[in-house]
């Protein structure tokens, strides 16, 4: 089956840094990448997507980028605020979902 | 609605009483999918429904969970003699397809006492 991890499980941020999740897959045939944030209570919601024919795509305050060649995935986000904090996902086109890495953000 | 409902939002029941989760798709949403998850853990896969049928239900953990969606539209999540440890969160979402965007539901919270 496919593996997918993060990094770190947990990252703490100061508001209006910047903020780095990243997420490594096993699977080299994956094509389709999303990131999803679920806040507490709530069911995941889609942030951004890229397939693998890009290695970069920018969203409002988000970016993804892509790296086949290690099989990494990261999500930027910039000036990280306060309502950003949540458990972060990043899914490998398969609909499953490791751990997830809790972004919390400090006032 | 405009988004994935699910039904109840929450349920308590009985240990080895059996229950029903309710979800209903975003409409033209082909795609389905059933979840669950537990404090502080990501949603584990269930089932993946094409349509009507079980495209992939590798995820159900034993053979007290089943799953229909017999008109491709509305879903049913069954489980059946609950357990303790059946206590989660039932998650649905639904897509356009594979490798699209998926929409996820509210979620149902399940207490088995």
């Amino acid at each position: 089956g496919e593996s997918v991890g993060l990094h770190l499980p947990t990252l703490s941020v100061q508001e209006g840094d910047n903020s780095i999740i990243n997420c490594a897959y096993s699977n080299s045939a994956s094509d389709y990448f999303i990131w999803y944030k679920q806040e507490s209570g709530k069911g995941p919601q889609f942030i951004i997507d890229i397939r693998s024919n890009m290695d970069k795509r920018q969203g409002q305050r988000v970016t993804v980028l892509l790296n086949k060649t290690v099989k990494h995935l990261s999500l930027q986000i910039a000036a990280t605020q306060p309502g950003d904090s949540a458990v972060y996902f990043c899914e490998v086109g398969d609909m499953r979902f490791g751990a997830g890495t809790r972004l919390t953000v400090k006032p | 609605g405009a988004g994935v409902s699910q039904t109840p939002s929450n349920k308590v029941t009985e240990k080895g009483k059996y229950v029903e989760l309710r979800c209903d798709p975003i409409s033209g949403h082909t795609a389905l999918y059933w979840y669950r998850q537990s404090l502080g853990q990501g949603p584990e896969f269930l089932i993946y429904f094409q349509g009507t049928g079980a495209a992939d239900d590798s995820g159900l953990p034993n053979d007290r969970f089943f799953a229909v969606r017999p008109e491709g539209s509305v879903s049913t999540l069954k489980i059946q003699r609950t357990e303790r440890g059946d206590s989660a969160v039932y998650l649905c979402a639904s897509s356009l397809g594979r490798n699209s965007e998926a929409f996820f539901g509210q979620g149902t919270r399940l207490t088995v006492v």
